[in-house]
């Protein structure tokens, strides 16, 4: 079964620390992964996508790395600030042409 | 100027209405997407469109009927209403529906039915 966990479901910390949110999925046979954040009220914004064969990407203070041996992704957020807070998604899209999300890391960074 | 635009964003209902929700995207995408994000904020796809085509339905009540009037456009029409179908629904696109491709995200519908 196609599934991806998201570790913690929860997360809250002082502002300018840099933190790491873990993803792990359970097959992989995949096309690539994708990070997404959600404000409350609000869509999802896409952050970083790994292709299967990428190791990480970057963008601004993100790093998204993809290690498809291990079945695992991790989102590094460095010097985080208010602003950060929001709901960080991870999503595998599968070779069955399936997008599966993860259940999320609630993260909340306070001045 | 948004890029895939739903309404309504709140549509607040009773047990055993029909109720639609419409979705729009000016991206010239050829594929669009439902997904429902349920109270434990786990999100999962209910159906794709390509180019007006059915092209994923995922085990979902045929009480939920998308219609899909040219490419730009993918409403979600709810028949007979239930409790459980309270949720948070996203409209999405992708350039052709190809695996792996890039999906753009309307900013959701909280549908709540009482």
């Amino acid at each position: 079964k196609q599934e991806v966990t998201q570790i913690p479901a929860a997360l809250s910390v002082p502002e300018g620390e840099n933190l790491v949110l873990n993803c792990s999925f359970t097959d992989s046979a995949i096309y690539n992964l994708q990070w997404f954040r959600q404000d409350p009220g609000k869509g999802l914004t896409s952050l970083l996508l790994i292709q299967s064969s990428q190791r990480e990407q970057t963008s601004g203070r993100l790093n998204a790395s993809l290690d498809k041996s291990s079945g695992r992704s991790t989102l590094y957020i460095a010097a985080s600030q208010p602003g950060d807070s929001a709901t960080y998604l991870c999503a595998v899209f599968y070779n069955t042409d399936k997008l599966i999300f993860g259940t999320g890391t609630r993260l909340q960074v306070f001045p | 100027d948004t890029a895939v635009s739903q309404t309504p964003k709140y549509l607040v209902t009773q047990m055993g209405n029909d109720k639609s929700i419409k979705c729009e995207q000016n991206l010239g995408h050829d594929t669009m997407y439902w997904y429902k994000q349920d109270s434990k904020k786990f999100l999962k796809i209910m159906f794709s469109y390509n180019n007006k085509e059915l092209i994923i339905n995922e085990t979902v009540p045929n009480r939920f009927s998308p219609k899909s009037p040219d490419k730009a456009h993918l409403n979600l029409h709810i028949n007979s209403l239930e409790l459980g179908d309270s949720a948070v629904y996203f409209c999405a696109s992708s350039i052709r529906g190809g695996a792996g491709e890039k999906l753009f995200f309307g900013s959701g519908t909280q549908l709540s039915v009482l």
